[in-house]
């Protein structure tokens, strides 16, 4: 079974500071890792996907299959990243497209 | 297209009383998945459907919980009876094939008393 990990709950940061929110997994398979954000009492929206390869809000992860990590950066925060983040795992075979989350880490950007 | 539709938005209610979330997920997909997302647990997947079809259920808490759908466009789940460990904010997701990304509701946020 598939299993995701965010080892920090919170990451504070201040402003124009580098962001690394970590995720590791463990599948045997060939994962797909997503990262989706929830602001304040919003929606929970997809950020980025490994496999566009694509920075989004100023924001890029990539797979590193030798670590099985999957780690959010940004070089400079922003106050409006504050935000709940999720790191989630879709098994290759997964005929239902079901996602696998990680407990999440909340970003909180001081100014 | 107006995305993942929940309702109600919030939903107050003594425990012991039936408790119905519905969901319309995005036109055209085929997965739909219902979690409950609280602050000690983070989010959990409840279940979800392919094709109007319960795949997997096995995150349904208890048998106090029940989800249906019906047709392609709508979906529920229910509580009943309702008990004060249920408050959470409940998401509902939609995906299209199997590639694509989910995409989610605004969620109904509960509060048992």
């Amino acid at each position: 079974a598939q299993r995701v990990t965010q080892p920090e709950k919170l990451l504070s940061v201040f402003k124009g500071a580098p962001v690394e929110l970590k995720c590791n997994y463990s599948y045997s398979g060939s994962p797909e890792l997503f990262w989706y954000v929830q602001y304040s009492r919003q929606r929970l929206q997809l950020l980025l996907r490994h496999i566009s390869r694509e920075s989004i809000k100023g924001f890029t992860a990539d797979l590193n299959k030798g670590e099985t990590s999957f780690h959010l950066k940004k070089p400079f925060a922003q106050e409006e990243d504050s935000a709940m983040y999720y790191c989630a795992l879709r098994a290759h075979n997964n005929a239902g497209n079901m996602l696998t989350f990680g407990g999440g880490t909340r970003l909180m950007v001081k100014p | 297209d107006a995305g993942v539709i929940q309702s109600p938005r919030h939903e107050v209610t003594e425990m012991g009383q039936e408790v119905t979330l519905r969901c319309k997920p995005i036109s055209g997909h085929n997965s739909l998945f219902w979690y409950r997302q609280t602050m000690m647990r983070g989010l959990e997947l409840l279940i979800y459907f392919n094709n109007n079809v319960p795949i997997d259920d096995s995150g349904m808490p208890e048998d106090r919980f029940s989800a249906k759908m019906p047709n392609a466009s709508f979906s529920t789940l229910k509580i009943q009876p309702s008990e004060p460990r249920d408050s959470a904010v409940y998401f509902c997701a939609s995906s299209a094939q199997r590639n694509q990304p989910q995409h989610f509701g605004d969620g109904t946020r509960l509060s048992i008393l």
